[in-house]
């Protein structure tokens, strides 16, 4: 089945630690995403790609890195300069960004604690 | 400011007992919506697209709709299995293109 595959589904960071949440789709979109999910928040986005080797910060970039050597993967690092880090990590792919009648598509998301 | 609104933030629902959700939005040009479905632990699942003012779109007990200031989501004799939080979201057109903007959910409890 086609789908978005996020891996750990949980996660725990220790002080000045990075981490990386892991996020595949075989659904052959060019556009992948991720957003941080808090109680009582919309989902803010962190960082999305458009094609391969690219990708622009979203609303909330800082303390977070990724990378997008293959259009099937869209790693995210958590560094030790995100200070609060807690929350419910999400990943999702679509066709196209921009692409208005294409929706969004999520995985089950990783949800990271401190230790 | 670009902002999208739900309301209520809970709804506590008896099986059976129809209502609405409320996804208003202020948004320069509406460019479509989206509705989603959330279940506790688990990514959102899409249920709807909605382009232009007076489109409905329907899904088993779910019926979606849209005016220029706001969607409905209605639910028709709900089931426990409805319940879930429920998101809208709307493009908002940025120098990297569109990227969706959401609500913060109405968490949806059906009783027996």
């Amino acid at each position: 089945d086609g789908g978005i595959t996020q891996s750990p589904k949980y996660l725990f960071r220790k002080e000045g630690q990075n981490v990386t949440l892991s996020c595949e789709q075989n659904l052959n979109h060019d556009a992948m995403y991720w957003y941080r999910q808090d109680p009582g928040q919309g989902l803010r986005l962190i960082y999305y790609s458009q094609i391969v080797n690219d990708f622009q910060k979203g609303d909330i970039a800082e303390g977070y890195s990724v990378s997008r050597e293959k259009k099937e993967s869209f790693p995210l690092t958590v560094t030790s300069a995100q200070k609060n880090p807690t929350a419910f990590y999400l990943c999702a792919s679509s066709i196209q960004v921009g692409s208005l009648n294409q929706p969004q598509h999520f995985g089950d998301g990783t949800r990271l604690s401190i230790l | 400011e670009d902002q999208v609104t739900q309301s209520p933030e809970a709804l506590r629902l008896q099986e059976g007992e129809s209502s609405s959700l409320n996804c208003s939005y202020t948004v320069s040009g509406l460019r479509g919506l989206f509705w989603y479905r959330q279940d506790p632990g688990k990514g959102p699942e899409f249920l709807f697209t909605l382009y232009s003012a007076g489109e409905e779109k329907e899904k088993e007990r779910l019926k979606a709709t849209l005016t220029k200031k706001e969607s409905f989501l209605h639910i028709t004799a709900p089931k426990p299995e409805d319940s879930a939080t429920y998101l809208c979201a709307v493009p908002i057109l940025t120098g990297g293109g569109n990227k969706l903007t959401f609500g913060t959910g109405t968490q949806l409890k059906v009783e027996l």
